[in-house]
């Protein structure tokens, strides 16, 4: 069975700032990527997916994360964040055969401070 | 927004109540799973429903059941309430058989139980 870890779980930045959350993952095969954002009071959200080609994938809102296989890692970064950055981020995989399950990391809880 | 909608946004039980949480798909969604995610926790997958059947599984007891419906609508039932079942459940629609099969969350019911 895959597992997700998300090695920050809070992270306070300056606006301004850039930014890295870690995700390593841990399963055999192909897997697909995700990272998803939790707004205050807000449903989850997705920002960006891999599921091939290219390992450096952009989201919205300047966000971009790069597939790095021989780490089975998926890092988010944004070079600059905003105040209006402020949630939980989740980083999840999805195993080709696994249907729709998406196995979430623990989240890192990210505060801007303006 | 996404489209999904879940009632209702909170609930109060007590231990070995049961319980009945629904969810609304998006339009032109064939495909819904239900996650539970508890407090200062990634989602877990609980399970997902395909043409009113269940298809796919996570690593949760018989008592969490559910049900789709024609129009791909869905309910999760759990019964014999545990206070450990206290959290936000998520419902994600998508289409099955779309290449990216992107999951859409709805804003989930928070369960507490006492």
């Amino acid at each position: 069975a895959q597992s997700v870890s998300q090695h920050n779980h809070h992270v306070i930045l300056s606006e301004a700032a850039s930014l890295e959350l870690g995700c390593n993952y841990s399963y055999g095969g192909t897997v697909n990527l995700f990272w998803y954002v939790q707004y205050p009071g807000q449903h989850l959200q997705l920002l960006l997916k891999y599921f091939s080609g290219d390992p450096l994938v952009k989201g919205i809102k300047g966000f971009e994360a790069e597939f790095i296989k021989s780490k089975f890692s998926f890092n988010l970064r944004k070079p600059s964040v905003q105040w209006s950055d402020t949630a939980e981020y989740f980083c999840a995989v999805k195993a080709p055969d696994a249907g729709n399950m998406l196995t979430f990391g623990g989240g890192t809880r990210l505060m801007v401070k303006p | 927004e996404t489209g999904v909608t879940q009632s209702p946004t909170h609930l109060i039980k007590t231990r070995g109540q049961q319980v009945t949480l629904r969810c609304s798909s998006q339009s032109g969604h064939n495909t819904v799973s239900w996650y539970q995610q508890a407090l200062g926790q990634g989602p877990q997958f609980i399970f997902q429903y395909y043409r009113e059947e269940e298809n796919g599984r996570g690593n949760f007891p018989p008592r969490f059941s559910g049900l789709q419906f024609p129009n791909y609508s869905s309910e999760l039932n759990v019964n014999a309430l545990e206070l450990d079942d206290s959290a936000l459940y998520l419902c994600a629609s998508s289409q099955s058989g779309s290449r990216w099969n992107e999951q859409f969350f709805g804003p989930g019911t928070r369960l507490t139980v006492l």
